[in-house]
């Protein structure tokens, strides 16, 4: 157990309608990462947030969005769903706590989100 | 912007063999760790194994070892002893040593571990 939680671990939904994913970091972890794979490919990163701010965009969609709460528990908004975004959406959280105390990211279970 | 690349899709090898995954970088910074995680069936991602880039000493867990070679910008990761559940994709990753720093991949190699 990596000490990251993400939930729903399974999630289907029809195409236009919107999901939210939720990420709750290891404790004292700032830092939360959000990374998408579809089916057999790498982790495409979407955003990363450094305690409650958004640090870092990568590829993500404008239909897509993101927040980190004071507890620092994150959560990952899409809408307007397609076929094409069905993935396993990984959360990862490191401490990050000071420059050169960063260390690896650790990372939940994945939400598996399916379109139909 | 930093790069990873895994030039080797897929790879093979028997039970008890030794296997080496090569992995290669583009920065330029000097300060950055790299990672080796591994992604099994069930799709965990599993932290393998952790270098710092200012440590010459390659790390070492158990039957995981790495070969850092800063100056050309390589960390391959040696499984010793394959075992039937190393069967898995292995993913390189970059991170800098910059305050929150985001988690580079490269695009994985599947390994296969036969009897």
């Amino acid at each position: 157990d990596s000490g990251v939680t993400q939930t729903p671990k399974h999630l289907i939904t029809a195409t236009g309608q919107r999901v939210t994913l939720r990420c709750s970091p290891r404790s004292g972890d700032l830092s939360v990462y959000w990374y998408q794979q579809s089916l057999d490919q790498g982790l495409q990163f979407l955003i990363q947030y450094y305690n409650g701010e958004e640090r870092a965009k990568g590829n993500i969609l404008e239909r897509f969005s993101a927040q980190q709460f004071p507890d620092l528990h994150s959560e990952l908004n899409l809408s307007s769903l397609e076929l094409g975004d069905s993935a396993l959406y990984f959360c990862a959280s490191s401490v990050a706590s000071s420059p050169g105390m960063n260390t690896e990211a650790f990372f939940g279970q994945g939400t598996r989100l399916t379109v139909v | 912007a930093q790069t990873v690349t895994q030039s080797q899709p897929e790879m093979s090898v028997q039970e008890a063999e030794t296997v080496t995954l090569s992995c290669t970088y583009d920065t330029s910074e000097n300060n950055y760790y790299l990672f080796w995680y591994k992604q099994p069936p069930s799709r965990q991602m599993i932290l393998v194994i952790r270098q710092e880039a200012y440590k010459q000493q390659n790390a070492t867990e158990n039957r995981f070892s790495v070969n850092f070679q800063k100056a050309a910008k390589s960390f391959s990761l040696k499984i010793s002893d394959s075992q039937l559940g190393d069967t898995a994709m292995y993913f390189c990753a970059f991170m800098s040593a910059g305050t929150a720093s985001k988690l580079t991949f490269g695009t994985g190699t599947r390994l296969q571990v036969t009897l």
